[in-house]
């Protein structure tokens, strides 16, 4: 099946510092989302990206869907304690065709006050 | 905020069990979604539902069933539970939107 490569797997950042995640594939994607998981909660969905290009933000969080199709990235600004949690990037590939997303393996961010 | 449900949240049972997971929403979303996800990895669809009715098999192979009876209500059971089943099952829906998917918070099942 389809493959999302997410990376880092695990990051330590400061309060205040800038993060930087991405979410890569061997195959084109026709929609890529954001999702971040609380411990003992199921996946929220942060941002939803359509088009190439797109470039779309959520107060701090701010996502793209990369030109090529093959991949995105999330940026959270000035990062706060509640920051941390599991970030999933999920995309319907193109040929999915059963309206169904893939999930990445998730970056785990801790944030240290 | 969104209303979908999961009970129990957590559950810990014998071996040989039978067991039902309950996933219900009110947004009235037509389609519906059954994750399975080992602690810090990814989610594996193993159902989904397009409606009342329809039924399918996800990506990854499992041998739960599902039913379709209401557009609210989606459970997953387990006739005969065994370790290699302890697992969080998360429950999913969406509207006409449907790669925007509203998720529940888990059942965390526990198989000795």
């Amino acid at each position: 099946g389809q493959q999302l490569n997410q990376s880092p797997q695990s990051m330590f950042i400061q309060e205040g510092e800038d993060v930087s995640m991405n979410c890569t594939s061997s195959s084109i994607f026709n929609t890529w989302l954001w999702y971040k998981q609380d411990p003992g909660e199921g996946p929220v969905l942060l941002i939803a990206l359509y088009k190439a290009g797109e470039l779309t933000s959520n107060g701090r969080l701010t996502a793209q869907f990369g030109i090529t199709r093959k991949d995105s990235f999330l940026n959270i600004s000035a990062s706060i304690p509640s920051d941390v949690g599991i970030y999933f990037c999920a995309g319907q590939p193109e040929s999915g065709g059963y309206q169904k997303v893939t999930f990445g393996i998730g970056t785990k961010l801790q944030v240290i006050p | 905020e969104a209303d979908i449900y999961q009970t129990p949240r957590y559950l810990v049972i014998g071996t040989g069990k039978k067991i039902t997971l309950e996933c219900s929403q009110t947004m009235g979303h037509d389609k519906m979604y059954w994750y399975q996800q080992d602690p810090g990895m990814e989610l594996h669809l193993i159902h989904y539902s397009y409606g009342v009715n329809s039924t399918e098999k996800g990506d990854l192979s499992s041998e739960s069933t599902v039913s379709r009876i209401r557009t609210e209500h989606f459970p997953l059971t387990l006739e005969s539970a065994r370790p290699s089943h302890t697992s969080q099952y998360l429950c999913a829906s969406s509207g006409l939107s449907w790669e925007t998917q509203y998720f529940g918070p888990g059942t965390r099942l526990l198989v000795l």
